[in-house]
């Protein structure tokens, strides 16, 4: 599984307040990425980045953020959660173009 | 941007019967990847195809890219509960380090 964690797997949590999801891998992998996994729309891409400082927007960034200041680590930020967030979202990274995942966190924004 | 159509989007069939999913585009694809997600798991690799009209095999899946490379199917001889989950395509459009996964196709097998 490429060594990738996700942290936590599981959260609820109220509309408005601010959540932040970690990616952790220790493959020392240049491209990470982050999905949402909604019924009906496979896994759509939030963010990715390129490189440690370098990231680039997906086709459903609005309402989320993103850093990396270690090659392992991946924040995925909801600066103000709203339910429509309410979601499975998965990291990935990449080898020779297939994509590893990680194992998942469940959000609920109530 | 680039899509990719998937269908079925769920396919319910006996175990021992052949399954057949489809992945369409509107334009040229360079590459195309498939992906299994087993229920309450993650998404897991299966094969990527590149060459117009590839077909490759592993074990009771066969993996077909079309001639024009605009579409590509998996098809699983007498399917098994085992092969449960969710079937994505997903392609890698040209000069982007990102990939657009299809909508995928739900397969259930009854024992």
């Amino acid at each position: 599984d490429a060594g990738i964690t996700q942290s936590p797997r599981h959260k609820v949590t109220e509309t408005g307040t601010p959540v932040t999801l970690r990616c952790h891998q220790t493959e020392n992998h240049r491209y990470m990425y982050w999905y949402r996994q909604d019924p009906g729309h496979g896994l759509r891409l939030i963010h990715y980045s390129y490189g440690v400082k370098d990231t680039d927007k997906g086709e459903v960034s609005d309402g989320y953020s993103v850093s990396r200041s270690k090659t392992e680590d991946f924040l995925l930020t909801l600066e103000s959660a709203t339910s429509s967030q309410t979601s499975v979202y998965f990291c990935a990274t990449v080898q020779r173009d297939e994509q590893f995942f990680g194992p998942g966190t469940r959000l609920t924004v109530l | 941007g680039q899509q990719v159509m998937q269908i079925p989007q769920y396919q319910h069939v006996q175990e021992g019967e052949d399954f057949t999913t489809y992945c369409n585009s509107s334009t040229t694809l360079s590459n195309i990847q498939w992906y299994k997600q087993r229920p309450g798991g993650h998404p897991v690799f299966l094969i990527q195809l590149v060459k117009s009209g590839e077909v490759k095999k592993q074990k009771r899946l066969t993996f077909q890219f079309g001639e024009a490379k605009k579409n590509s199917s998996l098809h699983i001889t007498a399917t098994q509960t085992t092969d449960v989950g969710t079937y994505f395509c997903a392609v890698i459009p040209s000069n982007t380090g990102k990939l657009i996964f299809g909508q995928g196709t739900t397969l259930q097998v009854k024992p």
